[in-house]
Order: C-alpha cells, then structure tokens, then sequence
C-alpha cells in the first residue's frame, strides 16, 4: 500500500529534551515536506527537499532541522523544544514538483511542556 | 504576510445543495492552485488542482474555478453531500515551495 508513514503520532516532551520526528515513504518520490497545522494558522511549511542531500527552508524553519540521505526518509529534528513548538505535524511526499499534489502522513501530535 | 487567504472559516449548507469555498492570494507568480480535503485525525488529501494558465477545472462532483484578474480561486461542490463535511485547504505553488490557506470548515447538513 503506498503511504506515508510518520513516528510517533503523538509526543509529550519537556523543553530542551531533543527528539526526531520520523518519516518515510514507499512511493520512490523525490520530493519531501514537513508541515506543522496550528489553529487559525492553516498549514505552515518548515522545510522541503528535492532530492536526497537537497533541502530548502519553507515559511518557518526556526528550531527546527531536517536531513535527507535516503530518497525515502525525511526525518525532522527538534535540537531543544520549546513550548512553541507543541503543534500537529506532517510529513508529505510528491512525485513531482509542478502541481505538487502531494501525498501526507496521518500527523503527529507533539507537546512540549 | 498570508499570501493565501481563506476568509470564510467556516460554511454550511444543505445536503444536495451546492458548496462554494473561497480562497484569495497575492502573488500573482503562483504557477499551480489546488483545494486538499482534510478530515479530523487523518492527514489532508488531495482533491483538485487547476493551473495558472486555465480559469476552470472540473472533476466528478468538483470544479474549482480560477479568477486571475482578480486573484481568486474558488471550489463548487454540487451536489454536497454529508461525507463532504470536512477542513478545505486551498493552496497555491511557485516552483517548489507550496503555501496553503488557513482553511474552511465545511458542514454539510442532511
């Protein structure tokens, strides 16, 4: 079945305590985007990639870091959390760049205390 | 600086009656718009999309319709049905960077 698939879908932490967001994908597509979902604010992106090696800030990369060194993975760190940072958070995938339809993961829900 | 705009952040209409959600933005370089559904507890999903150089795009029940003059996109769901009752996200690309809506919430009453 092609999917996305995010890890873990829901997170309590404590501030500073760094913690990686995993996500995958089974569709061999190129392109990869972490998203956070906050009320009143929509879907806001934080960083994109590509390809593998190639990654590129979106609207609110702040505290936040990515790599990509497998075409399936995307994983998204948080170095040291703060409370800001408790959002709904999604990972998507796309076969190609114009349009973007992209395909998204079910969430995860991270709070920082 | 919201580049797309969803003013609207809730509608609701009548089973078998027509649902058009609206969507606003700024940057007239956007190349591609598309409308992605969201369900509560699940990721949103694609719907349609319609590209810069079109003013209308229709699939099954959905037709999104594309104003450029007047920087407008807007959603015609006909007829609405009560599976539709969702978060609507419209969204805009330029390139490789893909800037969504707020969202409206669409309640479509039996």
């Amino acid at each position: 079945e092609a999917q996305v698939t995010q890890n873990p879908r829901y997170l309590i932490t404590v501030t500073g305590k760094k913690l990686t967001v995993t996500c995958s994908q089974n569709m061999n597509h190129e392109y990869m985007s972490w998203y956070r979902q906050d009320p009143g604010l929509g879907l806001r992106q934080i960083y994109y990639s590509m390809n593998v090696e190639v990654t590129d800030k979106g609207d609110v990369p702040e505290g936040y870091k990515v790599s990509r060194k497998e075409k399936r993975n995307f994983p998204l760190i948080l170095e040291s959390p703060s409370p800001n940072q408790t959002s709904l958070y999604f990972c998507a995938s796309s076969p190609r760049l114009a349009g973007l339809e992209l395909f998204f993961g079910e969430g995860s829900r991270l709070t920082v205390l | 600086d919201q580049q797309v705009k969803q003013n609207s952040p809730s509608l609701s209409v009548q089973e078998g009656r027509i649902s058009i959600l609206n969507c606003d933005y700024t940057n007239s370089m956007f190349d591609y718009f598309l409308w992605y559904k969201k369900y509560p507890a699940e990721g949103p999903t694609f719907l349609i999309s319609i590209s810069s150089i079109k003013d209308k795009n229709e699939d099954g029940r959905f037709t999104v319709f594309l104003n450029k003059s007047a920087k407008h996109l807007s959603l015609h769901i006909v007829p609405s049905q009560p599976g539709d009752s969702a978060v609507y996200f419209c969204a805009a690309t330029r390139g490789d960077k893909l800037t969504f809506g707020t969202g409206t919430r669409l309640a479509v009453r039996p």
